[in-house]
């Protein structure tokens, strides 16, 4: 069955350094999105993407965060200058197209540790 | 705004025993989905529930969504250990693109 594949599966990075977490949608999805999950906490939607665009964004992605498709296949989160508050799980999720009784699909998710 | 509340946030339980979850959101959804976690990994889809009324069961598990009252059931039968997870509801923001708003989770454990 297909799945959404997230890499790496944990980074861990110096506070204020840049970040990217890779993810690679299932192949025929067209929506895709970014959520987090600090230990322990609620899920929270990040970002949505849709036709090479952000389609909708929370409060929690500020300008430092940012959402691309370089290349048709990888979907990426870039965290410009990390803080403290940024340790999470994110996990990408994409969803067909029309399918409106589908599910959004997860990635495994992606452990960022913040020293 | 969209709310999402589950309760309990915690259940400790016995296998062979039944136990319901719940989940109320504060306004109109269409969508409603439930999902597993087991620790340390991803989101398993359980259940889709898009009209009032829907009813869907996999094994010891129903979910069930009155769109009226806004809340969403998930039923456990006959508990076995390998149920022991944290499950999630989460509901589509209606004026969104799929965008889920999550509820807190609930932990599940159940002994042998």
């Amino acid at each position: 069955e297909p799945e959404v594949t997230q890499t790496p599966s944990h980074q861990v990075t110096q506070m204020g350094q840049e970040v990217i977490l890779r993810c690679v949608p299932i192949s025929n999805h067209l929506y895709f999105y970014w959520y987090r999950q600090i230990l322990g906490q609620k899920v929270e939607f990040l970002v949505s993407f849709y036709n090479n665009e952000i389609s909708e964004k929370s409060e929690i992605f500020d300008d430092q965060f940012s959402v691309e498709r370089p290349d048709g296949s990888n979907f990426t989160l870039k965290i410009r200058s990390t803080k403290l508050e940024d340790s999470a799980m994110y996990f990408c999720a994409s969803r067909q197209e029309g399918i409106s009784n589908q599910p959004q699909h997860f990635g495994d998710g992606t452990r960022l540790s913040i020293l | 705004e969209l709310k999402v509340e589950q309760n309990p946030l915690f259940l400790s339980m016995q296998e062979e025993k039944n136990y319901t979850i719940y989940c109320n959101y504060s306004t109109t959804s269409d969508r409603l989905y439930w999902y597993r976690q087991d620790p340390g990994k991803s989101l398993e889809s359980l259940f889709v529930l898009l009209s009032n009324g829907a009813v869907k069961q996999e094994g010891r598990l129903m979910a069930s969504l009155d769109t009226k009252a806004r809340l969403s059931t998930l039923h456990i039968t006959a508990a076995v250990h390998d149920l022991s997870a944290t499950y999630f509801c989460a509901v589509v923001r209606m004026d969104s693109n799929y965008q889920l708003i999550w509820g807190a989770g609930t932990k599940l454990i159940i002994k042998p």
